[in-house]
């Protein structure tokens, strides 16, 4: 089955504690992308990757880190995270050279104290 | 002023009407217009995709598009108790693949 996958679904925890949300897709898409959804604002893009090691910003960038090492994979790295970062988080994937479709995985709830 | 406005609602409505969604848009430069749904607990999912202006339509959905006004509509004919969700527009610029989106409009169709 066609699928993005995000790891973990939910995660609580405290303000400076390192953490790494996963998100592999098994379709051999080019693009992958991170998202944050919050009420009143909407989704908002954080990064995407265009390819392997080709990784640029989008909207709201600080605070976050992403890597691009393998195709498959895009996990978005939070090195301090604070309370501001407390959000519903997508990843998605789409095929290079097609802007219309992302496929969306199924959320990360993230909670910092 | 944000990128993308969309009205929020919620906007609730008997099962069988038509129902319209909007989205007014500020930045010129956005070529490609979209429209996602997004059930409760789960990421959102295309529903309609149009390039630059026109209309598109896909069964009981039609998405148009007005450059001229900056401005982007879904329409949902007959609606059923299963369209009942929350509706996102998205927009990007020729060449780029950053995307905007707005906050979504909350539809409940009543049986």
């Amino acid at each position: 089955e066609a699928q993005v996958t995000q790891n973990p679904r939910y995660l609580i925890t405290v303000t400076g504690k390192k953490l790494t949300v996963t998100c592999s897709q098994n379709m051999n898409h080019e693009y992958m992308s991170w998202y944050r959804q919050d009420p009143g604002l909407g989704l908002r893009q954080i990064y995407y990757s265009m390819n392997v090691e080709v990784t640029d910003k989008g909207d709201v960038p600080e605070g976050y880190k992403v890597s691009r090492k393998e195709k498959r994979n895009f996990p978005l790295i939070l090195e301090s995270p604070s309370p501001n970062q407390t959000s519903l988080y997508f990843c998605a994937s789409g095929a290079s050279g097609s802007t219309d479709t992302q496929y969306f995985g199924p959320g990360t709830r993230l909670t910092v104290l | 002023q944000k990128e993308v406005e969309q009205d929020p609602g919620p906007l609730s409505v008997p099962e069988g009407a038509i129902v319209s969604l909007n989205c007014t848009y500020s930045n010129s430069a956005f070529q490609y217009f979209m429209w996602y749904r997004q059930y409760s607990r789960k990421g959102p999912e295309l529903l309609m995709y149009t390039y630059s202006s026109g209309n598109k339509e896909d069964g009981r959905f039609t998405a148009q598009v007005d450059k001229s006004s900056k401005y982007i509509s879904l329409f949902i004919r007959d609606s059923q108790p299963s369209d009942s969700a929350t509706y996102l527009c998205a927009m990007s610029a020729s060449g780029t693949y950053k995307y905007i989106f707005g906050t979504g409009t909350r539809l409940k169709v009543l049986a």
